[in-house]
């Protein structure tokens, strides 16, 4: 079985700073895909961005970057020049590389609550 | 992007009533649709996945009886709660297979009041 470890339950960070929040996780699987979704107040969940382990190039969106350490089993969010719209809860999830994807399900953290301060 | 949805987004029930909730991929066909449930301020918690033309699958503890799913076509899952009790109150989240990709949409969530 897979876990995933967020070990840090907030932060906070002014607005135009750059935070990295903390992901770990546990997998005796080979292949798999890593996530970190979004969810604002709203409770939507939004995905920011995916990992491909099989690759070895961080995954970048925009002002959202990784730091993917597959032997240590790491997974950084970096978010640069932090905006207000970044207040949320953030969660990091591994899923299974199966041929099949669509019927995997993914496995979450406990969740990391950031507020961008003002 | 593909979109999920639910329905309805609130609801507030008597307790020993039942309650449905849906759950439509509106613009691709998913066979596969998760149902999680969330307390304030925690993770979602994984509840069974549905999948279509088939019965559900059920994680560790969570009663088939009293959460029953129903995934009828390629578009729409439902959640009914039988028998609702307080407990029962959280916010459930259903999410669908991307079509294209190893990544998962998400529905907007229903909030259950039961009282």
């Amino acid at each position: 079985a897979q876990t995933v470890t967020q070990s840090q339950p907030e932060m906070s960070v002014q607005e135009a700073e750059t935070v990295t929040l903390s992901c770990t996780y546990d997998t005796s699987e080979s292949n798999y895909y890593l996530f970190w979704y979004k969810q604002p107040p709203s409770r939507q969940m939004i995905l920011v961005i995916r990992q491909e382990a099989y690759k070895q190039q961080n995954a970048t969106e925009n002002r959202f970057s990784v730091n993917f350490q597959k032997a240590a089993k790491s997974f950084s969010l970096k978010i640069s020049d932090s905006q207000l719209g970044d207040t949320a809860m953030y969660f990091c999830a591994f899923m299974k590389q199966v041929a099949n994807f669509g019927n995997e399900k993914l496995t979450f953290g406990t969740g990391t609550r950031l507020t961008i301060i003002p | 992007g593909a979109v999920v949805s639910q329905h309805p987004s609130w609801v507030i029930c008597k307790s020993g009533t039942s309650v449905k909730i849906e759950c439509r991929s509106l613009d691709f066909q998913a066979t596969t649709m998760f149902w999680y449930r969330q307390f304030p301020k925690q993770s979602l918690m994984l509840m069974a996945t549905s999948n279509e033309g088939s019965k559900a699958t059920y994680e560790q503890g969570v009663e088939k009886d009293k959460f029953l799913i129903n995934h009828a076509s390629l578009t729409l899952s439902t959640l009914t709660v039988t028998s609702a009790h307080p407990e029962d109150s959280s916010f459930y989240i259903c999410s669908a297979a991307n079509p294209t990709g190893p990544g998962k949409y998400f529905g907007p969530g229903t909030r259950l009041l039961v009282l």
